[in-house]
């Protein structure tokens, strides 16, 4: 079965600052990867999905990430995080075939951004 | 770009009631959708992939009896949680489109 693990809870970052929020996933094929931003309250939105190609993956509102496949991670990156970044994170890993089942999630991680 | 909508947002209903909860592809055809359950700052759970035309299939553990989907058409799929007890107050999200890219806003149940 498919695992998604999400180390940090509770991630501090200044603003202005570079962001990591890290994701390693067990899956025994190739993976469909994905991070996703949630806002209190509301529902999910993609910032970016990794399916073959090129290892790294842009996103929106200037996300990253990187796939490596020899660590099992797929973790999630920003140069100069703002304000309006402050929000749960998760990453998900889906069957290859990418959507046709049901995704598994991590727990999430919680950004915080000082002033 | 597409959407996917849920109704209500919120509800509160009483123990013992059955609730209908909305889920729209607006601006495209989706054959399959998907419903999860987020407990308090906890993560995702999928509960059932809904299939237009024909039967949802459900994860282990997840009570059809109780939570019944019906997709019948391309644009909507609803999830009925039927005789509510207040441990199924929850947030309740769908997802459709390739690749699972859209996400409804939620809807936070509340049985009292």
């Amino acid at each position: 079965a498919q695992s998604v693990t999400q180390p940090d809870i509770h991630i501090t970052v200044s603003e202005g600052a570079s962001l990591e929020l890290r994701c390693n996933y067990s899956y025994g094929a190739t993976p469909y990867l994905f991070w996703y931003v949630q806002s209190p309250g509301q529902g999910l939105q993609l910032l970016l999905k990794y399916f073959s190609g090129d290892t790294l993956v842009q996103g929106i509102k200037g996300f990253e990430a990187e796939f490596k496949r020899s660590q099992s991670s797929f973790n999630l990156r920003k140069p100069s995080v703002h304000w309006s970044d402050a929000a749960e994170y998760f990453c998900a890993v889906g069957a290859e075939g990418g959507g046709a089942d049901g995704l598994t999630f991590g727990k999430g991680t919680h950004l915080i951004i000082q002033p | 770009g597409a959407v996917v909508s849920q109704h209500p947002s919120w509800v509160i209903c009483k123990s013992g009631t059955s609730v209908k909860i909305e889920c729209r592809s607006l601006d495209f055809q989706a054959t399959t959708m998907f419903w999860y359950r987020q407990f308090p700052k906890q993560s995702l759970m999928l509960m059932a992939t809904s299939n237009e035309g024909s039967k949802a299939t459900y994860e282990q553990g997840v009570e059809k009896d109780k939570f019944l989907i019906n997709h019948a058409s391309l644009t909507l799929s609803t999830l009925t949680v039927t005789s509510a007890h207040p441990e199924d107050s929850s947030f309740y999200i769908c997802s459709a489109g390739d690749f699972q890219a859209f996400f409804g806003q939620g809807t936070r149940l509340t049985v009292v």
